[in-house]
């Protein structure tokens, strides 16, 4: 069954601290995964593609990184602000299918 | 305006009434989508268009009506609503590398 499993289902970090994301993706087969955020009252914006052959990307404060070996993406954030507070989704094509994960929800305390 | 919209953006109704939501893509996007996004259960999906007056359901598509008659337009109808379909209706369409773009939602209350 195609899914995909993110964690920690939230988090609380303090301003100007690292954080990371974790997805495991059961998806076959698997072409891309992108990690999508979502700002409270808004709907979900792409943040990074990782395709097949690549292991990191980079988007500003945002890296996001696969193994393909053991079907896992994190995405890690540097040094956070107060606008990283959002749902940070894992999303993933599965066959005809889009497989969405339930979501990460960071909150950056001042 | 560029990208895609959703109408209304706020929505109370009552149970048993029929409401339409509206959503509207500048792209030319092939697919599109709805989705109903829900705590706890992240973003589910009602239906799905791959074209023009091509409509097919996906995970939820119970006590829900689409249509798509023209590219740009996908219209979500609740044919008699309920107070289980109180939630956050997100329109999107998809464009390169599985892409989707997402409307800015459609919060959705039924008494």
């Amino acid at each position: 069954k195609n899914q995909v499993e993110q964690s920690p289902q939230s988090l609380i970090i303090l301003e100007g601290k690292n954080c990371t994301l974790q997805c495991n993706y059961t998806v076959s087969p698997f072409s891309n995964l992108r990690w999508y955020k979502q700002d409270t009252g808004r709907g979900p914006v792409s943040l990074t593609i990782m395709t097949f052959s690549e292991n990191t990307k980079s988007n500003g404060r945002y890296t996001a990184t696969l193994d393909a070996d053991t079907k896992q993406s994190s995405l890690h954030i540097t040094a956070s602000q107060l606008s990283d507070s959002a749902s940070y989704i894992c999303v993933a094509p599965g066959g005809f299918k889009t497989i969405f994960g339930a979501g990460t929800r960071l909150f950056v305390k001042a | 305006d560029a990208g895609i919209t959703q109408s209304p953006r706020y929505k109370i109704t009552e149970t048993g009434r029929q409401v339409t939501l509206m959503c509207h893509q500048t792209w030319s996007h092939s697919y599109m989508f709805w989705y109903r996004q829900d705590l706890g259960h992240g973003l589910r999906l009602i239906y799905y268009s791959a074209a023009a007056d091509i409509t097919d359901k996906g995970e939820v598509p119970d006590g829900y009506v689409v249509s798509r008659s023209k590219t740009e337009n996908f219209p979500l109808t609740l044919e008699s609503a309920t107070r289980s379909q109180t939630s956050v209706y997100f329109c999107a369409s998809r464009g390169l590398a599985d892409e989707q773009f997402f409307g800015p939602g459609t919060r959705l209350t039924v008494l």
